[in-house]
């Protein structure tokens, strides 16, 4: 059955240094997302991307935050100074066309010391 | 706006027994409602979905129903097995201002079954 991944699944990084997060997504899909977990919270929504271009954004994905597809394959999230805040598990999902399911991977825990 | 809250782990349950987790919602218009689990060192899997109100889903012998007077979506399960045991999450998309439907999440509620 194909599946969502994500590399690495751990990563630790200084503060001020910049992480890029990688996933693949089911490959007839076309619909991404990003969300991240910080300890004990919500999972929460950062940004949906579609068509090479960010189709909405949360508050949380501010500048610091990017996303791209590079090819067509891998769809990354790069932050570019990474705060403590930052700390978090890290999830990419994708969605076919029609449907409402999106299909996750198994995240990318950051941790920034 | 769009929130989720449900029911604070960690459940700690013995086999066989009977599951509730809670779950409530609010939400403008008619949203679709999710349970999620993850299982250890998995992604978030769908575990059922309803669309719309009074539906039923279920899976693997999971049911919730969509209440929309009591903007619920309850995980409920007769019969727990040790194999159950994870992290279950409640979501919603909703049908208003989302162009590409970004779930809202609950905290996740642990769930432990001991044999």
């Amino acid at each position: 059955e194909p599946e969502v991944t994500q590399t690495p699944s751990h990563q630790v990084t200084q503060m001020g240094q910049e992480v890029i997060l990688r996933c693949v997504p089911i490959s007839n899909h076309l619909y991404f997302y990003w969300y991240r977990q910080i300890l004990g919270q919500k999972v929460e929504f950062l940004v949906s991307f579609y068509n090479n271009e960010i189709s909405e954004k949360s508050e949380i994905f501010d500048d610091q935050f990017s996303v791209e597809r590079p090819d067509g394959s891998n769809f990354t999230l790069k932050i570019r100074s990474t705060k403590l805040e930052d700390s978090a598990m890290y999830f990419c999902a994708s969605r076919g066309t029609g449907v409402e399911t999106q299909y996750f991977g198994p995240g990318t825990r950051l941790l920034v010391l | 706006g769009n929130s989720v809250t449900q029911m604070e782990g960690p459940v700690t349950l013995s086999e066989e027994a009977f599951l509730t987790i809670n779950c409530t919602y609010t939400a403008t218009g008619y949203p679709s409602l999710f349970w999620y689990v993850q299982y250890p060192g998995e992604g978030l899997q769908l575990l059922l979905k309803a669309t719309k109100a009074d539906d039923k889903g279920s899976n693997k012998g999971f049911e919730a129903t969509y209440r929309k007077e009591t903007t619920s979506f309850h995980l409920e399960k007769g019969s727990v097995q040790v194999s159950d045991s994870a992290v279950y999450f409640c979501a919603l998309i909703s049908d208003r201002g989302s162009t590409l439907g970004r779930l809202y999440f609950g905290r996740g509620t642990q769930l432990t079954v001991w044999p």
